[in-house]
């Protein structure tokens, strides 16, 4: 069975400042697709960014992007020049890409606070 | 249609009533999750439809839940004769086949349950 970990419960950046956010997972599939939610307080959670595990490039969008490392099944989020309402729970998800179900496999997620 | 909502957006029930919540994806959107999110923890997986048809079914999901979705469009959850571990929010997400965002998952604003 799939298991995603994020390992920091809590992480905490200026404004400004670059963060980078852990997620390991553990497969056995060899393709799936690695995703980054934000759940900001009280709001719905919204798509940051994903990641197709064949392709080999990195996904980017603005100032978020992954550093998707497929043999150690590392997949990291990195946020460049932090904004106050990118405090957030940011959750990693696992889905895998011919699953008939296509359901997803979350982290604990990481509590990210960004301070003036 | 801006999005996937959810009605209640709170409930507040007595051990051993039956509650009932209802899903309402996006137009387009052929399939639907069900997910339980408590307190410090990432969503976890109870159920999928692919229009109509209930494909999957987390072991989450006990006798006491059903879900249901008609004509393969809003969707219900109910709990029967809940108990105070059922408080949790409950999502509901939705993703359509077929586009370039297919294996994306579109959020509602969840469903927060107390059990007292």
């Amino acid at each position: 069975a799939q298991t995603v970990t994020q390992s920091q419960p809590e992480m905490s950046v200026q404004e400004a400042e670059t963060v980078t956010l852990s997620c390991t997972y553990d497969t056995s599939e060899n393709n799936y697709y690695l995703f980054w939610y934000k759940q900001p307080p009280s709001r719905q959670m919204i798509l940051v960014i994903r990641q197709e595990a064949y392709k080999q490039q990195n996904a980017t969008e603005n100032r978020f992007s992954v550093n998707f490392q497929k043999a150690a099944k590392s997949f990291s989020l990195k946020i460049s020049d932090s904004q106050l309402g990118d405090t957030a729970m940011y959750f990693c998800a696992f889905m895998k890409h011919d699953s008939g179900t296509y359901k997803y496999i979350f982290g604990t997620g990481t509590r990210l606070k960004v301070l003036a | 249609d801006t999005g996937v909502s959810q009605d209640p957006r709170h409930k507040i029930t007595k051990r051993g009533q039956n509650v009932t919540f209802r899903c309402d994806p996006i137009s387009e959107h052929n399939r639907l999750y069900w997910y339980r999110q408590t307190l410090g923890q990432g969503p976890e997986f109870l159920t999928y439809f692919q229009n109509e048809a209930q494909l999957e079914k987390s072991r989450l999901l006990s006798d006491r839940f059903s879900a249901e979705r008609p004509k393969g469009s809003f969707s219900t959850l109910e709990i029967q004769r809940t108990e105070q571990g059922d408080s949790a929010m409950y999502l509901c997400a939705s993703s359509s086949r077929g586009s370039l965002t297919y294996n994306e998952q579109f959020f509602g604003p969840g469903t927060r349950l107390t059990v007292l």
